[in-house]
């Protein structure tokens, strides 16, 4: 079946360094694949999203480009802010989606 | 624009008795519906989805059940709750894969 496999956590930054957490898929034919966030005690966000190969989703700065080749969606901020601190969820099926076990995010000022 | 109503959003239960936790969504028809459970450190495992009124696929076995006794109602029950049914359970809705999910605030249970 469908999995997805995502660097485990904490994440610690410093505000406005660079942010890539790694996620990596396996399926059977073409998943569309997401980045969730959760702040505490929340549910989840949809935060970006991307349906077919080489698509790009972005939002908020958060980016992620489905790469069939290396079956990757990577999560990606040039500059992390305070408020980014949450735990991110990749996810990817093609009926429904698997989560991965989520990242800690955490951002120093 | 749609919306998804989950509560309670805590509860503290003894070990026995019954549960009820319910999910409404506002403002879509025929939604596809979801129950989640999050356990700490761990992703969400799914527990129960909907595709339509009366129509439950469960994927792990266990002592919870699912119903959907309206098109935009989702609930999720108990007839006797276990120490590790313990966990933040979280409704959501999609009107497709390709879409995404909204989930709802979710809900956290804490059985004693």
């Amino acid at each position: 079946g469908d999995s997805v496999t995502q660097m485990e956590g904490p994440v610690t930054l410093s505000e406005e360094a660079f942010l890539t957490i790694n996620c990596t898929y396996t399926a059977t034919g073409y998943p569309s694949l997401f980045w969730y966030v959760q702040y505490p005690g929340e549910g989840l966000q949809l935060l970006l999203k991307a349906t077919k190969a080489d698509d790009k989703g972005s939002n908020k700065g958060f980016e992620a480009t489905y790469r069939k080749e290396t079956t990757s969606f990577h999560l990606e901020k040039g500059s992390v802010q305070v408020s980014d601190s949450a735990v991110y969820f990749c996810a990817g099926g093609s009926y429904i989606p698997t989560f991965g076990r989520g990242t800690s995010l955490i951002v120093h000022p | 624009s749609q919306t998804i109503h989950q509560w309670p959003a805590t509860l503290v239960q003894p070990v026995g008795s019954p549960l009820s936790l319910e999910c409404t969504v506002e403002g879509t028809s025929n939604p596809n519906l979801y129950w989640y459970r999050q356990a700490a450190g761990r992703g969400l495992q799914l527990l129960f989805y909907s595709v339509g009124i009366g129509q439950i696929s469960s994927e792990v076995p266990q002592n919870l059940s699912a119903s959907r006794p309206q098109d935009r109602q989702f609930i999720l029950s108990s007839k006797k709750l276990l120490l590790s049914d313990s966990g933040f359970y979280l409704c959501a809705w999609s009107s497709g894969v390709d879409r995404g999910y909204t989930f709802g605030s979710g809900t956290r249970l804490t059985v004693v």
